[in-house]
């Protein structure tokens, strides 16, 4: 029993590259959802997915993209990573909008 | 704009019984979550209100008054593996969860 994966664990990136987190779930859960951690600050949202085929965005999607194909996986893309976007990033998913959600193990991202 | 606030970092002793306090001010208000990070891992959920009153959960028990904006997590019998931060989080009008910054706690022997 999986529940969330996430890959890479941690990644270090050059500015200016493209970069794409995968995240996949295994609970046959409806809702996804990307995070961003900084010390200091609360998770933040980047973008959600209530159901496959469906996207949104969060507080701070500027310069990332989501894409649901299927239920089971929400990969997110840094079209051209800046420094800002060193981060931790945890992907998430629910059963629905209205439930708990559950944290995959993160990716640690540096982009120098 | 939306707000969640609560206590940077808090100490407290094994065996001991410690609260920590958070406030919110959100567009609507679809419950509020309490979860546990350890460091570097990822959240892991505690405890759900949406009503008024308090959830009780074996050691861990959540409090939530919705008319002043204030919940709080009481965990009782503290041991050393309860050091972690514990985050609040409130469901606003769109079901996005509005997150605090966490406390930190460490229990000390």
């Amino acid at each position: 029993i999986a529940g969330i994966t996430q890959a890479p664990t941690s990644q270090i990136l050059a500015a200016g590259r493209r970069m794409t987190l995968r995240c996949t779930q295994d609970m046959r859960h409806n809702a996804m959802y990307w995070y961003r951690q900084d010390l200091g600050l609360g998770l933040r949202l980047i973008h959600y997915s209530n159901t496959a085929g469906t996207t949104g965005k969060g507080e701070v999607p500027d310069g990332y993209s989501v894409s649901r194909a299927n239920t089971d996986d929400f990969p997110l893309t840094l079209a051209s990573a800046v420094p800002s976007q060193t981060s931790v990033y945890f992907c998430a998913s629910s059963a629905s909008a209205y439930n708990e959600q559950f944290f995959g193990p993160g990716t640690r991202l540096t982009v120098l | 704009g939306q707000n969640i606030d609560q206590p940077t970092e808090m100490t407290a002793t094994e065996g001991a019984i410690v609260q920590i306090n958070c406030t919110y001010q959100t567009s609507g208000f679809n419950g509020l979550f309490w979860y546990q990070q350890h460091a570097g891992e990822a959240p892991t959920f505690l405890s759900y209100n949406v009503l008024d009153g308090l959830e009780e959960k074996g050691r861990f028990s959540s409090f939530l008054s919705r008319s002043k904006g204030y919940s709080y997590l009481l965990l009782k019998e503290l041991q050393m593996k309860d050091s972690a931060s514990y985050l609040c989080a409130v469901m606003d009008s769109n079901y996005q969860l509005i997150w605090g910054a966490g406390t930190k706690l460490i229990i000390k022997p």
